[in-house]
């Protein structure tokens, strides 16, 4: 069983915070690391797919880094607002896709 | 285009009963997983198909689960006598690439919501 997990696993911050949180997955056997963002009562969204080790994407005020050598991968939110509130999901593709537990954001406005 | 569909969106069933759960994957994606999430836990993952290949069962917890995906398209998850630790939120997702393609997007459905008393 692959070990991929999330800290911390919930975070209130008030509107116009910066936050990020964590992802750390096995350093071996890597090929992919994917974030996804899922609202209440919707369905989990697509955010980030990395490889590389180093890697940086950006989508809007949301970014991510990558170090497969170490095995961890930030999110990084600048300036939250209420609308980003959400659990965001990270999975780790070995031979199969293995996601962490998830860390809760709740922004107040 | 339409996304994942998943019916019923909620089930509340009684101990020892049979449920049928519902997939639509998007037109085209060859590859289509299920996967359920308990309370307080993260995405486990229960089966993979991937076109006409033998599925993968390896994330099945145990044989009253099953599931068939006819035509390459739609799938159903049955859990047979079902218990109450199988209440969890179901969720569907397709992609459109085999999984051997690792960056592969997985597009989920909204989930089914089932409660077992």
């Amino acid at each position: 069983i692959l070990n991929v997990e999330q800290s911390p696993q919930s975070l209130h911050v008030q509107e116009g915070d910066s936050t990020n949180f964590t992802c750390s997955f096995p350093s071996s056997n890597f090929y992919a690391l994917h974030w996804y963002r899922w609202e209440t009562a919707k369905s989990p969204e697509a955010l980030f797919v990395m490889t590389l080790n180093g890697d940086e994407k950006k989508k809007g005020r949301i970014s991510a880094t990558l170090n497969t050598k170490e095995g961890y991968s930030y999110l990084y939110i600048k300036g939250s607002q209420p609308e980003d509130s959400a659990t965001y999901l990270c999975a780790f593709r070995g031979n199969m896709l293995t996601f962490g537990g998830g860390t809760r954001l709740m922004v107040k406005p | 285009g339409a996304g994942v569909s998943q019916s019923p969106s909620n089930k509340v069933t009684e101990k020892g009963k049979d449920v049928e759960l519902r997939c639509d994957p998007i037109s085209g994606h060859t590859a289509l997983y299920w996967y359920r999430q308990s309370l307080g836990q993260g995405l486990e993952f229960l089966i993979y198909f991937q076109g006409n290949s033998a599925p993968d069962k390896s994330g099945l917890p145990s044989d009253r689960f099953s599931a068939e995906r006819t035509g390459g398209s739609v799938s159903t998850l049955t859990i047979q006598r079902t218990q109450q630790e199988d209440s969890a939120v179901y969720l569907c997702a397709s992609s459109l690439a085999p999984s051997g393609l690792y960056t592969d997007t997985q597009y989920f459905g909204p989930g089914t919501r089932l409660t077992v008393l």
